[in-house]
């Protein structure tokens, strides 16, 4: 089945700095999706990008399928963007499937 | 607020209760889903649901019952579970079907003692 890998694991940022995350897939998929889940276990659908650029306000995600990666962008990070970054990609054909979640990021932003 | 409220959002049994999680949508949403969370591990799809047909069953322990009466609702029936069981249970809804959008509740935190 796909395989999904996301890196950093583990990022720690000062308030107000930019970062980039990856998320690579092993096959061609036809759209990719970024959660984010605070230290609560809220788990929030940032992005649903089959390609291309989407931006919701700090955030951007950019997909580029034919090379099987993924990027999640943060701009001036706050405090509440701390948590686990994960995104998930599609397996299956048919009704019959399911996201494979990535292992996630786990990011901590420090005042 | 997403739109998926899942009760409880903690609970602890012992191997032989019995108990229910419940999850609730207000989305107009066609597709749920059950997934679980160990520490340390990617999310585990474990049931989904089409138009109240069960599509998936990613190969869960029969001691886990899923039951969707009607769109809108979705349950998982507990019964004789394990320690290894305790984990964050999610529930999730997308508009159709899987390749969609998926949108998550808080999640239910399960403790087997």
């Amino acid at each position: 089945g796909i395989q999904v890998e996301q890196s950093p694991p583990d990022l720690i940022l000062q308030e107000g700095a930019n970062s980039t995350l990856r998320c690579n897939f092993s096959d061609s998929v036809n759209n990719l999706q970024w959660f984010h889940q605070n230290p609560w276990g809220q788990l929030i659908n940032l992005f649903y990008i089959p390609s291309g650029t989407k931006q919701n306000g700090r955030l951007s995600a950019t997909t580029v399928a034919t090379e099987r990666y993924s990027l999640l962008y943060i701009s001036s990070s706050q405090t509440t963007d701390s948590g686990v970054y994960f995104c998930a990609a599609p397996h299956g054909s048919g009704n019959t499937g399911k996201l494979i979640f990535g292992q996630g990021t786990t990011l901590q932003v420090k005042p | 607020e997403t739109g998926v409220t899942q009760t409880p959002r903690h609970l602890v049994m012992g191997m032989t209760n019995k108990k229910s999680l419940k999850c609730e949508q207000h989305l107009g949403h066609n597709a749920m889903y059950w997934y679980k969370q160990s520490a340390k591990k990617p999310l585990e799809l474990m049931f989904v649901y089409n138009f109240k047909e069960q599509t998936e069953n990613n190969s869960v322990p029969s001691r886990f019952s899923p039951e969707c009466p009607n769109s809108s609702h979705l349950f998982l029936h507990l019964h004789t579970l394990q320690p290894e069981d305790s984990a964050l249970y999610l529930c999730a809804s997308s508009q159709d079907n899987w390749r969609e959008a998926q949108h998550f509740g808080d999640g239910t935190r399960l403790s087997i003692l």
